[in-house]
């Protein structure tokens, strides 16, 4: 257990649905990173939350949205979601704004039917 | 761009055998590159790390270098085990944000 949590593991939904995955970081922790992985396109960053506030921006879609909460957990809102988000969603979390250290989640299997 | 190039996509060695892993990336101004093991229906793991102010680190059987000038950083694995076998990936961390690029893997495969 890597001590960063992801809801649900698993997830099923239509197209044109909207999902939110969830993340609590590992205690003590005020970074969260989202990033998505595809066969294709490995690990793609998303978006970083320090501490409530966002801190970097990747690849994420105008579709895709996140948000941290006052108590450190994170959600990430996909909308409208189409066959090609079927993906690994990845949380991970560290101590500082810096990405060292990185720990990750075990994930949500997002799959679009 | 930002750019990390990871080589070989794929390796298959035989056990006992060593491993490497060779990556490239585009920022000289990177100070920070890690390697993940991703194991099968889990998330990435930290297997070593390496900072800029570096040449080389090493941790029992797993090894990383560096060479800042020309830019790219390997992984070693010496006595390679089946319990080595996995998808590993390198990072490295841009002077322009805060995130981690990442490589497209390398599926290594540890024959008895």
């Amino acid at each position: 257990d890597s001590g960063v949590t992801q809801t649900p593991k698993h997830l099923i939904t239509a197209t044109g649905q909207r999902v939110t995955l969830r993340c609590s970081p590992r205690s003590g922790d005020l970074s969260v990173y989202w990033y998505q992985q595809s066969l294709d396109q490995g690990l793609q960053f998303l978006i970083q939350y320090y501490n409530g506030e966002e801190r970097a921006k990747g690849n994420i879609l105008e579709r895709f949205s996140a948000q941290q909460f006052p108590d450190l957990h994170s959600e990430l809102n996909l909308s409208s979601l189409e066959l090609g988000d079927s993906a690994l969603y990845f949380c991970a979390s560290s101590e500082g704004q810096g990405a060292y250290g990185y720990t990750f989640g075990s994930g949500t299997r997002l799959t679009v039917v | 761009g930002e750019n990390v190039e990871q080589h070989p996509s794929t390796l298959s060695v035989q056990e006992g055998d060593s491993a490497v892993i060779k990556c490239t990336y585009s920022d000289s101004a990177s100070n920070y590159f890690p390697w993940y093991k991703q194991e099968l229906g889990k998330g990435p793991q930290l297997i070593i790390d390496i900072r800029s102010n570096v040449g080389e680190k090493k941790d029992q059987r797993i090894a990383v270098t560096l060479n800042k000038t020309a830019k790219h950083f390997s992984l070693h694995i010496t006595e390679t085990q089946p319990e080595d076998s996995a998808v590993y990936f390198c990072a490295a961390r841009f002077r322009s944000g805060y995130a981690l690029n990442f490589g497209k893997g390398t599926s290594l495969l540890v024959t008895p």
